[in-house]
């Protein structure tokens, strides 16, 4: 148990609708990473926030987007969904003196159908 | 650039040594790691190794770093049923925090 925890556990959505995932982080936890899993695939880094500001940004297009909050969860916002978006949707909390540990929440399963 | 690359899959018997084994390519990696995730679940983390450092030892896991040739291992001794999953390599660079991950390793473990 990370105490890092996801929200929903699983979501069905139609190409071209909205999506917000929800991640609450680790306590005292103030980065919060977002990563995008395909099936049979490692996971790909979407993007890093860090005390409210997008710190850092994979090779995803626009329509995925971050907000953290000042308690430091965080959304990942899909807009304009692709039948490739669908994928398993990781949360992950850090310090920031202590990036080499970051725990993963159990994460999102999202299906685009 | 960055990439990892891992075997995709493993099969031992219970109490036989694993190893599963990673390449990557880019040689300014800093953190080195190893993640297991369990079916429908998320990534935990196993153990790390600074990338100045040649060998790390953690109860059964023994983490080999070969900078050289940019191979890295994770050695599971006596493995059990529960240590089937999939195992994850991953490296961070400097000035960033961001995981690359590789493909995966699926270990079978069988009575």
């Amino acid at each position: 148990e990370t105490g890092v925890t996801q929200s929903p556990t699983h979501l069905i959505k139609t190409r071209g609708q909205q999506v917000t995932l929800r991640c609450s982080s680790q306590s005292g936890h103030n980065t919060v990473s977002w990563y995008q899993q395909a099936l049979g695939q490692g996971p790909q880094f979407i993007f890093q926030y860090y005390r409210e500001e997008e710190n850092g940004r994979g090779n995803f297009p626009p329509r995925f987007s971050g907000l953290q909050f000042p308690n430091y969860s965080s959304e990942l916002n899909v807009n304009a969904l692709e039948l490739d978006d669908s994928a398993l949707y990781l949360c992950a909390s850090s310090l920031p003196d202590r990036g080499t540990e970051a725990f993963f929440g159990q994460g999102t399963r999202l299906t685009v159908v | 650039g960055e990439d990892v690359e891992q075997s995709l899959f493993l099969s031992v018997r219970e109490g036989d040594s694993s190893v599963i084994n990673c390449t990557y390519t880019d040689s300014s990696s800093t953190y080195l790691y190893w993640y297991k995730q369990e079916p429908g679940a998320g990534l935990q983390l196993l153990t790390y190794i600074f990338s100045n450092m040649d060998m790390k030892q953690d109860q059964r896991l023994t983490v080999l770093l070969n900078k050289k040739d940019k191979h890295l291992s994770l050695r599971i001794a006596d493995t059990q049923t529960g240590d089937s999953a999939i195992y994850f390599c991953a490296e961070t660079l400097p000035g960033f925090q961001k995981l690359v991950f590789g493909t995966g390793t699926r270990l079978l473990v069988s009575p």
